[in-house]
């Protein structure tokens, strides 16, 4: 059973600063079957990104996602104040596991 | 547009029992795969199970943590999926989210959860 393990727990920056967030696996990821959500109070997940770097539907290009293996990265290149929210990292396809999620707060 | 909705929530005492609806509408539901996530207050995402479609034979996984009590259906006629709760638990107290997916891809569109308490 894959375990992912996010890192920080928590990420305390500024609008327009860029954020970096990771999230490592226990073991590899088939086909780099893994995927990034966000989540914001009282709302259900949002995909932002699958495949470890394709974006999903909609989501703007400051988002992007990169790894493979046992680690990945999800990137915001300059947060909006609309970026500030948790994110999950996802492995999906023949099992699927959630990572314990890292809380993005502004600064 | 796609819409996924849940329903079914409430409040149950431990050991009880409680059926959640997951209702879809705006794709072709029987070409998809459903899964249930769950969130316990404050808490992260938590997989709960999975049932795939007709061409996979409607086969169902579960998660160690609610094997044996829960058990997921569907109705494609009806483009619902059903969880079956059973033996509750305190600490299956969460938000319940249905959420769709083709075989080999991600969870696209997740309905807004269903609260369920476990509570004397």
């Amino acid at each position: 059973e894959i375990v992912l393990t996010q890192s920080p727990g928590n990420l305390s920056l500024s609008p327009g600063e860029r954020a970096t967030l990771s999230c490592r696996a226990s073991e590899s990821v088939s086909n780099n079957y893994l995927a990034w959500y966000q989540q914001k109070p009282g709302q259900a997940p949002r995909l932002l990104i699958h495949g470890a770097s394709s974006r999903a539907t909609g989501i703007p290009d400051r988002f992007s996602g990169s790894g493979s293996g046992t680690d990945f990265t999800l990137t915001i290149s300059r947060l909006e104040p609309e970026d500030f929210a948790v994110y999950y990292c996802h492995q999906y396809g023949s099992s699927s596991r959630f990572g314990q999620g890292t809380k993005l707060e502004i600064k | 547009e796609v819409q996924m909705v849940e329903s079914g929530g409430g409040l149950v005492q431990p050991g009880g029992s409680l059926r959640l609806s997951c209702a879809a509408s705006g794709f072709t539901f029987s070409d998809y795969y459903i899964e249930w996530v769950r969130q316990a207050p404050g808490k992260g995402l938590e997989w709960v199970g999975r049932t795939r479609n007709q061409a996979n034979s409607y086969a169902t996984e579960y998660a160690a943590s609610v094997k044996g009590r829960f058990s997921m259906s569907r109705d494609d006629s009806k483009n619902s999926v059903y969880l079956q709760m059973n033996s509750l638990k305190t600490e299956d107290t969460a938000v319940y989210y249905c959420a769709r997916l083709l075989w080999r891809a991600p969870l696209d569109y997740w309905g807004q959860g269903t609260l369920v308490t476990v509570s004397s």
